[in-house]
């Protein structure tokens, strides 16, 4: 069975501060995605990794796919109020299907 | 703008009464999902159609069925419903079962 593990679970911060998060597997996936979701609403698409070794910038968001596609990364610099939320990674899995990994809950304070 | 939607936001039910989760997509999708979503656990896939009629279980279908009638729309039942299926419901539509999936506001049910 495929599994993504998402550290760490929670995160609170200050503003301004830089945090990483992580999303760890022993399988290796095709590609993988990460969504932000906001309270009281589903799940938004932010990003898709497919290559070993990519690094995708979305303003202040950098995610990179490690180099043997078992692992990724989501890092935010100098975060803001507005990127509280709960950040989920995807993986695309061999039964071809997405399997989620638990997700990081982000606080920002103002 | 793409766009899932479902038929309500809270639900409370009685033990024992049956359920329906009413989930409509207007992007001609042919892939739609049915989740659950419990704190610390991530999303679960109750169940997945690829096709109007066709179903496929997910990883936790116990307890749960499925229809598809018309491609943009995908039910979720709780024949009979249990305090362990108080969650938060989330449907979702995509292209392709492992590309982006576009995602509702989410049901959430509460089992007395």
């Amino acid at each position: 069975t495929q599994l993504l593990e998402q550290s760490p679970q929670f995160l609170s911060i200050q503003e301004g501060e830089n945090l990483t998060v992580y999303c760890n597997s022993s399988s290796v996936f095709s590609s993988l995605q990460w969504y932000r979701q906001e309270p009281g609403e589903g799940p938004v698409l932010l990003v898709t990794v497919v290559t070993g070794g990519e690094v995708k910038k979305l303003k202040r968001l950098t995610f990179q796919f490690g180099d043997a596609r078992k692992d990724s990364s989501l890092h935010i610099t100098a975060a803001q109020p507005g990127d509280t939320g709960l950040y989920l990674c995807a993986g695309a899995s061999n039964t071809g299907k997405l399997i989620f990994g638990q997700g990081t809950t982000l606080q920002v304070k103002p | 703008d793409v766009k899932v939607t479902q038929s309500s936001r809270y639900l409370v039910k009685r033990t024992g009464e049956k359920v329906f989760l009413e989930c409509v997509q207007d992007m001609d999708h042919e892939n739609m999902f049915w989740y659950r979503q419990d704190p610390g656990l991530g999303l679960r896939l109750i169940y997945f159609s690829y096709d109007v009629k066709m179903k496929e279980k997910g990883d936790i279908p116990e307890g749960y069925s499925v229809s598809r009638e018309k491609k943009e729309r995908f039910s979720l039942i709780l024949e009979s419903a249990s305090t362990n299926q108080t969650s938060m419901y989330l449907c979702a539509s995509g292209v392709a079962a492992r590309e982006t999936q576009y995602f509702g506001p989410g049901t959430r049910l509460l089992v007395l």
